[in-house]
């Protein structure tokens, strides 16, 4: 059964870091592109960042652009997400995302999400 | 504001059919970048239900049907059901953006 799992969620302060980690289960890691997509309470889904099959290709959404950094380690088969200086816009279930296969951008596998909340 | 627009809201009675639209530009689906469509149910995590404009994930009923053309592309939903009742997201990547966006979201209601 193909799992996604994420950790690392929880309340921090603003101006503050947190690493959100996705541990995966079921599938050959290293054929898929990963993705993390948030959802802020009562709004919609806001797409974040990507990171190719082989981690050589990046994509960062505007709003996280030089604060939030992907990365993934194909020997532990493991998805990362590095959040600086975080905002209290930052608040939000984080989701991981595996791509569908033979595409980047089709998010087939969610995992079931965790919360982060940015306050003082 | 999303790139991608779509309706707040969408709304009809069971067994009718609905359709959805997602509206964008020529940096998105008129560029020919393909559209995704997700079913979000509230506490529970985002569906894919078409991706690359037209095809369904195995498990997806066929009531369920993508379209795109030009910079649109539509969801239509036939014999509504009342477990229909979600939001429901387009998306697509941007080459403006360098990055994939979601519309903005459409709530169906079953009346």
């Amino acid at each position: 059964e193909v799992q996604l799992v994420e950790s690392g969620g929880g309340l921090v302060q603003p101006g503050g870091s947190l690493r959100l980690s996705c541990a995966t289960s079921g599938f050959t890691f290293n054929n898929y592109a990963l993705s993390w997509v948030r959802q802020a309470p009562g709004k919609g889904l806001e797409w974040l960042s990507t990171i190719t099959n082989s981690g050589s290709n990046t994509y960062y959404a505007d709003s996280v652009k030089g604060r939030f950094t992907i990365s993934r380690d194909n020997f532990k088969r493991t998805l990362s997400l590095q959040m600086n200086s975080l905002r209290g816009d930052d608040a939000a279930v984080y989701y991981c995302a595996r791509a569908r296969m033979g595409t980047t951008f089709a998010f087939e596998i969610w995992g079931q999400g965790t919360m982060v909340t940015v306050s003082s | 504001q999303s790139v991608l627009t779509q309706p707040p809201s969408v709304s009809g009675a069971p067994g009718q059919r609905v359709t959805i639209s997602c509206t964008g530009s020529s940096s998105n689906m008129g560029a020919g970048y393909d559209v995704q469509w997700y079913q979000k149910l509230p506490g529970t995590v985002p569906k894919l239900l078409i991706y690359t404009n037209n095809n369904r994930p195995s498990g997806v009923p066929d009531r369920f049907s993508g379209s795109k053309s030009g910079t649109s592309a539509s969801l239509a939903i036939t014999g509504l059901q009342a477990e229909d009742e979600a939001d429901y997201y387009c998306q697509s990547y941007d080459s403006s953006l360098s990055g994939s966006v979601f519309g903005g979201g459409t709530k169906l209601t079953v009346l």
